[in-house]
């Protein structure tokens, strides 16, 4: 199993620029995750999934959004990119409420 | 709204020195705890987690922690640090109403000093 992969690794945005964060899962979990990562800031939920076609608001979804169509990809979109949005992004699954499984992450930076 | 703290934002260690990190949560109902540790340019992994049973809970690489109900805490013990564990450890919280989410706190980093 690959597990939780996230695509890209790396990646710079100018101001306004829109992107997808790629996020799959191989494990067949139903719940999938969205957070932020800053520093000395701990993770910060921005938008969850608990099945396919069912989304719903974290801490911080403002300037994001989400779809699940199938449940093993769980995109994460940014509309109008900001420089407040500078961040490592990580994407998570587990089975139900258990054990969150964490990807490799993205480093975005808007310039 | 629920809150988890971790009270060392940095702590620096040498070899072989014991460790503690502190861990207190904010909410007085069913809880399920969580441990997970961020080596330098890697990805969050499971240490440990305490759902229910015994307190005292044993994870990987030595590491345990001991959920103390009545102090809302779970603090994260390793007898005998090494220069590998180097990383940051964050504890998160699950409540029992909650649909899985995990409140974080913001993470403690450990440096070891060889």
């Amino acid at each position: 199993n690959a597990g939780v992969t996230q695509t890209p690794k790396f990646r710079i945005l100018k101001i306004g620029q829109s992107m997808t964060l790629q996020c799959a899962q191989d494990m067949n979990h139903n719940y999938m995750y969205w957070y932020r990562q800053d520093p000395g800031m701990g993770l910060k939920l921005i938008y969850y999934s608990v099945g396919a076609g069912i989304t719903d608001k974290g801490e911080v979804p403002n300037g994001y959004n989400v779809s699940r169509s199938t449940t093993e990809d769980f995109p994460l979109r940014l509309e109008l990119a900001a420089p407040s949005q500078t961040s490592v992004y990580f994407c998570a699954s587990s089975f139900s409420v258990d054990t969150q499984y964490f990807g490799p992450g993205t480093r975005l930076t808007v310039l | 709204a629920q809150s988890v703290s971790q009270h060392n934002h940095h702590v620096i260690l040498s070899e072989a020195a014991s460790l503690e990190l502190g861990c207190n949560y904010s909410y007085g109902g069913t809880v399920n705890l969580f441990w997970y540790v961020q080596y330098p340019g890697q990805h969050l992994q499971l240490l440990l987690k305490y759902f229910s049973g015994d307190p005292l809970v044993k994870g990987i690489k030595g590491f345990e922690a001991e959920f103390i109900k009545s102090k809302f805490s779970f603090n994260l013990r390793k007898p005998s640090v090494q220069w590998s564990d180097t990383a940051e450890y964050f504890c998160a919280v699950k409540s029992g109403g909650s649909q899985g989410n995990l409140i974080f706190g913001k993470g403690t980093k450990l440096s070891v000093k060889p």
